[in-house]
């Protein structure tokens, strides 16, 4: 079966704490993204990824296809960093079809 | 700059109405997706279509019909709202050939009272 699982659900920091958020998902892919929502409902692709490591500012995400997991690091985290942190998958067998996980709730204190 | 409009962020219709979602992309993108977001529950296919006049189901069918009569407009359509189709309704496209980067439009928020 195709899943995707996020962890964890809610995060909470203070700013400038570094923050990770991890997906896991069940079976081969052939892309994972890395989605940002704001209050209000938008949502903003912040990484596609095959392998390996991306990096834009402060944000960081890696990928390790043998194990099936990512991971999303906000460095040195901000209040404006507070959005909802949504991983979503392309499952081999399924095309241009998108599974999303759950998605992470982040609120960053000032 | 890409873009997918959807063409309301917020709405609020009746009971029984006929309600009219629209999404347009301007990137020349084959494939175009609705999707609906529910607290608990995440982001949900409802429909996807890979060309024009071209349509699949997806995860969450029911109650929905969809129309895509040019390549840059792909429509949802509630044919009769019911209080159980509130949500987010989300509309992304993708370039079907040159790999699986999908782009979102803003959201709609819908509300059926």
């Amino acid at each position: 079966k195709n899943e995707v699982e996020q962890s964890p659900q809610n995060l909470t920091a203070q700013e400038g704490e570094f923050i990770t958020i991890n997906c896991s998902y069940s079976v081969g892919i052939s892309a994972l993204h890395w989605l940002q929502q704001h209050p209000g409902g938008g949502i903003v692709s912040l990484f596609m990824l095959s392998s390996g490591k991306k990096k834009h500012g402060r944000l960081i995400a890696t990928i390790n296809i043998q194990e099936k997991h990512s991971s999303l690091h906000i460095t040195a985290s901000h209040p404006r960093d507070s959005a909802v942190y949504i991983c979503a998958v392309h499952f081999k067998a399924a095309g241009n079809k998108l599974t999303f996980g759950g998605g992470t709730r982040v609120l960053v204190k000032p | 700059d890409v873009k997918v409009t959807q063409s309301s962020r917020y709405l609020v219709k009746r009971t029984g109405e006929k309600v009219f979602l629209e999404c347009v992309q301007d990137m020349d993108h084959e494939n175009m997706f609705w999707y609906r977001q529910d607290p608990g529950l995440g982001l949900r296919l409802i429909y996807f279509s890979y060309d024009v006049k071209m349509k699949e189901k997806g995860d969450i069918p029911e109650g929905y019909s969809v129309s895509r009569e040019k390549k840059e407009r792909f429509s949802l359509i509630l044919e009769s709202a019911s209080t159980n189709q509130t949500s987010m309704y989300l509309c992304a496209s993708s370039l079907g050939t040159a790999g699986p980067e999908a782009f979102f439009g803003q959201g709609t928020r819908l509300t059926v009272v």
